[in-house]
């Protein structure tokens, strides 16, 4: 079984310019979730899929950050204009049903803003 | 205060050593609860995960959580080496997946 794809895996971008991650959630899997790690701490919610329609978004800062998950399946993470605070790792995980119980992660996309 | 509360180490232990990580939570709504590992540039790994209280083992690993006192731990035997990792709990509810710090963990040979 193929797990969650992430692409790519390392970004450097200059403050104020845009950026874009993309997941492949593991086949079949319903909810899928992007994360924020930074350094030392750990992830932090961002955003929840169910399907293709959003389940928690409480945390994403929507002044910036913006998600979509098309026709249920493939999801990408913008930010616009990124700040040097947006420096992390980029997690997406999905997981089979609603209960979050066995997610599967990504390898992370590592993002820094320079 | 945060919903999820983990040491975040590091803990240094020499091999063969018991390991006890533990975190505490707030939100009584929490309903399962799960351990993660991830190695460093890496993912985290789901390890294992609990719904009621007391004890779960799978190998090495037990997981035990007291929701009276609000509670997790995750005990490892014979600590190994490849062990070393920072260990994430995580908590759900609705599906909603909350993490704690992570602890750091190094085991020496």
């Amino acid at each position: 079984e193929a797990g969650v794809a992430q692409s790519p895996r390392y970004k450097i971008i200059e403050k104020r310019q845009s950026v874009a991650f993309w997941c492949n959630p593991i086949s079949g899997h319903a909810t899928l979730y992007w994360y924020q790690q930074i350094l030392g701490q750990g992830p932090k919610l961002l955003i929840q899929f169910q399907n293709n329609g959003v389940v928690d978004d409480s945390q994403l800062p929507k002044d910036r950050f913006s998600a979509e998950r098309l026709k249920g399946v493939d999801s990408t993470l913008k930010i616009q204009p990124a700040k040097l605070e947006d420096s992390a790792v980029y997690l997406c995980a999905s997981s089979l049903d609603w209960s979050g119980t066995e997610a599967f992660f990504g390898q992370g996309t590592r993002l820094t803003v320079v | 205060q945060k919903e999820v509360e983990q040491d975040p180490g590091p803990l240094s232990v020499p091999e063969g050593a018991i390991v006890s990580l533990n975190c505490t939570y707030s939100n009584s709504a929490f309903q399962y609860f799960m351990w993660y590992r991830q190695y460093s540039r890496k993912g985290p790994e789901l390890l294992m995960y609990t719904y009621s209280s007391g004890n779960k083992e799978d190998g090495r690993f037990t997981a035990q959580v007291d929701k009276s006192s609000k509670y997790i731990s995750l005990f490892i035997r014979d600590s190994q080496p490849s062990d070393s990792a920072t260990y994430l709990c995580a908590m759900s509810q609705g599906g909603k997946l909350i993490f704690g710090q992570g602890t750091e963990l190094s085991v020496k040979p």
